[in-house]
């Protein structure tokens, strides 16, 4: 079925060091993509999106880089800090029928060391 | 802070109970969306409301319901409680029906005993 999901479950990085965080999707039609950070205790906060017909785009101290031949995802945090320490999921796009949706990966588990 | 309101932020009660959870959306947007997050099933969608209306459904199960009032506010509706539907519920709104960014609320964290 549709899938989004994450390599790697942990990501341990130092206070100042650049975070690359990937996610893989499996339903090539998808064209819209968001990252969402969710501390502990929180609802899951947006953090930047990308559409297709893009393959890179740039936020403050963020970057999603999309590769649409390998279906591949990447979110990459510049000079990391402890308070991006939080769970980072990627959401793709689905189409259900009439309906689209937003289908989540599994989440990476940030862990900024001091 | 989201601007998307959640009650209650803590729920408990017994198997077979029936609670409601209640959301409302950022001031303008129209759509609200369910989701339920528990450590085995990472975030999974539920169920979308536009404008009253339901847009579309994920993996809700038929124990659970919910509607979308005329002041856009929504309430998800658990039944016949089993200790499987033990998660953080989360409310989210965007302003149109089609996939866009979408704002979270804090959740509700249901615990049935």
């Amino acid at each position: 079925g549709e899938s989004v999901g994450l390599h790697l479950p942990t990501l341990s990085v130092q206070e100042g060091d650049n975070s690359i965080i990937n996610c893989a999707y499996s339903n090539s039609a998808s064209d819209y993509f968001i990252w969402y950070k969710q501390e502990s205790g929180k609802g899951p906060q947006f953090i930047i999106d990308i559409r297709s017909n893009m393959d890179k785009r740039q936020g403050q101290r963020v970057t999603v880089l999309l590769n649409k031949t390998v279906k591949h995802l990447s979110l990459q945090i510049a000079a990391t800090q402890p308070g991006d320490s939080a769970v980072y999921f990627c959401a793709g796009e689905t189409y259900g029928g009439a309906t689209n949706k937003l289908i989540f990966g599994t989440g990476t588990l940030l862990a900024v060391q001091p | 802070d989201s601007g998307v309101t959640q009650t209650p932020k803590h729920l408990i009660t017994a198997t077979g109970q029936r609670v409601t959870l209640r959301c409302s959306p950022r001031s303008g947007d129209l759509s609200v969306y369910w989701y339920q997050q528990s450590l085995d099933q990472g975030l999974q969608f539920l169920i979308q409301y536009y404008n009253g209306e339901e847009r579309a459904k994920g993996n809700i199960l038929e124990r659970f319901s919910a509607q979308q009032f005329p002041d856009l506010h929504s309430e998800l509706n658990l039944s016949s409680l089993e200790l499987g539907d033990s998660a953080l519920y989360f409310c989210a709104s965007s302003v149109g029906p089609s996939i866009d960014t979408q704002y979270f609320g804090p959740g509700t964290r249901l615990t049935v005993l």
